[in-house]
């Protein structure tokens, strides 16, 4: 069974300081990895996703996340945090060889900049 | 990049009224349509998946005489919540896949209000 534990309900961070939100999975074999971010009432935005090669990704926005094997986890960071980014995010994981099956998310890490 | 529409973006019906949500990919052609349910400040939860041409498979949990899913050509999938109670009150959200494996692509979602 794939699963996503995202430790954190709300993550606090002051304008200008590095954000790190947490993100932590479990699949059978090697996985296929995604962050997404979601504002009040609208869809999923993606942000960036790991598939194979650099364990550094870098995505929308100057997010970027590392894919860290041995500790089975893809923490989404930024150097920087806008006030801009508050909002809700989605760690979402899938098994390489998983057929067709879809994506499973997170609950969610809601990020609150404080200007 | 691939692009899926959800319509309508937000409905209101009255209790015991059916309610259709259509979801289309606009530049490619998906083989598989997943729909998730998402309830307030809470994670996306996978309702089922529908390939082209076949039944949906439901998860468990789903009534899938409730939640008519119809997938009757490769850019279109509908959703039909059936007689509509408050508790159905939720944001839908649909995802295409245009090969099997493939990356999922988000609509932006749709909200639905019981009254």
């Amino acid at each position: 069974a794939q699963s996503v534990a995202q430790p954190e309900d709300q993550v606090n961070v002051a304008e200008g300081n590095p954000l790190t939100v947490k993100c932590t999975y479990s699949v059978s074999g090697n996985p296929y990895l995604f962050w997404y971010v979601q504002y009040p009432n609208r869809g999923l935005q993606f942000l960036l996703k790991y598939i194979t090669g650099d364990n550094l990704v870098k995505g929308s926005y100057g997010f970027e996340a590392e894919f860290n094997k041995s500790q089975t986890s893809f923490h989404l960071k930024k150097p920087s945090a806008l006030v801009s980014d508050s909002a809700l995010y989605f760690c979402a994981v899938r098994a390489k060889n998983s057929g067709n099956t879809p994506l499973v998310f997170g609950k969610g890490t809601r990020l609150s900049v404080i200007a | 990049g691939a692009v899926v529409s959800q319509h309508p973006s937000r409905v209101i019906c009255k209790s015991g009224t059916s309610v259709k949500i259509e979801c289309r990919s606009l530049d490619f052609q998906a083989t598989t349509m997943f729909w998730y349910r998402q309830f307030p400040k809470q994670s996306l939860m996978l309702m089922a998946t529908s390939n082209e041409g076949s039944k949906a498979t439901y998860e468990q949990g789903v009534e899938k005489d409730k939640f008519l899913i119809n997938h009757a050509s490769l850019t279109l999938s509908t959703l039909t919540v059936t007689s509509a109670h408050p508790e159905d009150s939720s944001f839908y959200i649909c995802s295409a896949r245009g090969t099997i494996g493939g990356e999922q692509f988000f609509g932006p979602g749709t909200r639905l209000t019981v009254l």
